[in-house]
């Protein structure tokens, strides 16, 4: 069974422009959470999605937003890039059923910003 | 006081000994616990999760869960030098997010 998969694997932008990330969960996995690692701050939690819907949302400022399709797949965007916003960008994706909220993460997107 | 807590490391071990690492959380009401290895330049692996009070097994590693305390750890037996990582201890709360500790670097030395 594929993993999940991010695209695209690194990305350089400058500050004061947008980003689209995307991110495929594996088959059969209805949730899609994203996240945000920097060596400082850790792995942090951005939102969740679950059949289309934002289930939950960490504690970010508006410019970071994301959706989910019928098919799964969630695309982040992050607007008026920051250089604070430098970090990898993770999803993960679990089935999310009764008892399972098993987490599997993708290889991750490394954005900097300069 | 942060939601998941763990030592920050290093942690050192020999080649062969027992690694432990620990992780507690404020969340009283928290019911799933997850591990995670992340080699550096990678992204997180899950390797252990558990539901219920008391021991799971698999292979070389044990994952222990106390609610009462609001701890759980991760022991590896026989660890091996591929074994160095930092491992992230992750704990869905009970308002349904996952929180994942700082992490804890361990070096196996061989």
């Amino acid at each position: 069974k594929a993993g999940v998969t991010q695209t695209p694997r690194y990305l350089i932008k400058t500050r004061g422009q947008q980003v689209t990330l995307s991110c495929s969960p594996i088959s059969g996995h209805r949730s899609v959470s994203w996240y945000q690692q920097t060596p400082g701050q850790g792995l942090q939690f951005l939102f969740e999605y679950f059949s289309e819907t934002q289930r939950n949302k960490g504690n970010f400022p508006g410019r970071f937003s994301g959706r989910q399709f019928s098919n799964s797949r969630s695309e982040m965007n992050v607007s008026t890039l920051e250089l604070g916003d430098s970090a990898l960008y993770l999803c993960a994706s679990s089935r999310q059923g009764a008892t399972s909220y098993e987490q599997y993460f993708g290889p991750g997107t490394r954005l900097t910003v300069t | 006081q942060k939601e998941v807590e763990q030592n920050s490391g290093p942690l050192s071990v020999p080649e062969g000994a027992i690694a432990s690492l620990n992780c507690t959380y404020s969340d009283r009401g928290s019911q799933s616990f997850f591990w995670y290895r992340q080699y550096s330049g990678k992204s997180p692996e899950l390797i252990m999760f558990i539901y219920s009070n008391g021991d799971k097994e698999d292979g070389r590693f044990t994952a222990q869960l106390n609610k009462a305390s609001q701890y759980v750890s991760l022991l590896i037996r026989d660890s091996q030098p591929s074994d160095s990582a930092t491992y992230l201890c992750a704990v869905k709360t009970s308002y349904d997010k996952v929180i994942f500790g700082p992490g804890t670097s361990l070096s196996v030395i061989p």
